[in-house]
């Protein structure tokens, strides 16, 4: 069975930084894209990056670039999320996911649904 | 960007009834690149369908989508308990992946 555990979220001040990781298994994790995606409380679904299988394609949403970077270590099966540069609008449950049939994450494009997820980590920023 | 606007917003309803969720487009997209999500609370979001119109693995055929160009729709053809949830709808054929706002199926 495919399985997503994030991991790294807490509470961090404004201007911090974090780093999420996301540990997958149950499918051959260096031939899928993956992604982040976020849920402010009490809100909707934003996307937020997203990394080729092999890692040589970075995307990023327009509210996040700059700031966060993502990476990926196929050795074990680990992608992850530095998050710099913290603000309160930043704060949201994040989900790791995996891009699903129909998807097109490499270097030159990164586009998908999203088939699995991971249960999500809380990041709070706030003084 | 493509904005996706979902109604109505929240959809009272009793089990055993039908439910049509409607996801309309900014502009017009591709039916390739159309998904629905089911979300419930303390959870997170689980695919429904993907290309407008296929039901992801394990997804029970009482769960449909159809639509093209600007105009979507996911129908639950008779509601079950388990299906109040909120709903979403993404389109994802180009970067930035961008969601709706979400529709709220609540038990009437």
């Amino acid at each position: 069975d495919v399985q997503l555990l994030e991991s790294g979220g807490g509470l961090v001040q404004p201007g911090g930084s974090l780093r999420l990781s996301c540990a997958a298994s149950g499918f051959t994790f260096s031939t899928y894209g993956m992604s982040w995606v976020r849920q402010a409380p009490g809100k909707g679904l934003e996307w937020v990056s997203g990394i080729s299988g092999s890692g040589d394609g970075t995307y990023y949403a327009v509210s996040v670039r700059g700031r966060f970077i993502i990476s990926r270590d196929n050795s074990k099966n680990t992608h992850y999320l530095q998050m710099n540069s913290l603000r309160a609008e930043d704060t949201a449950i994040y989900y790791c996911a995996k891009f699903g049939i129909g998807s097109d994450c490499s270097r030159s494009r990164c586009y998908g649904n999203f088939d699995y997820w991971g249960q999500g980590t809380l990041v709070t920023v706030s003084s | 960007e493509i904005v996706l606007t979902q109604s109505p917003g929240t959809l009272s309803l009793s089990p055993g009834e039908r439910a049509t969720l409607s996801c309309r487009a900014s502009q017009s997209v591709s039916s390739r690149y159309l998904a629905w999500y089911q979300q419930k609370p303390g959870q997170a979001p689980r695919l429904l369908i993907y290309g407008a119109s296929s039901r992801a693995t394990g997804i029970p055929d009482r769960f449909s989508g159809s639509g093209s160009g600007t105009d979507f729709t996911l129908s639950i053809s008779r509601l079950e308990p388990e299906d109040f949830a909120v709903y979403y709808c993404q389109h994802y054929g180009n970067s930035p992946e961008t969601f709706g706002q979400g529709t709220k199926v609540e038990i009437k």
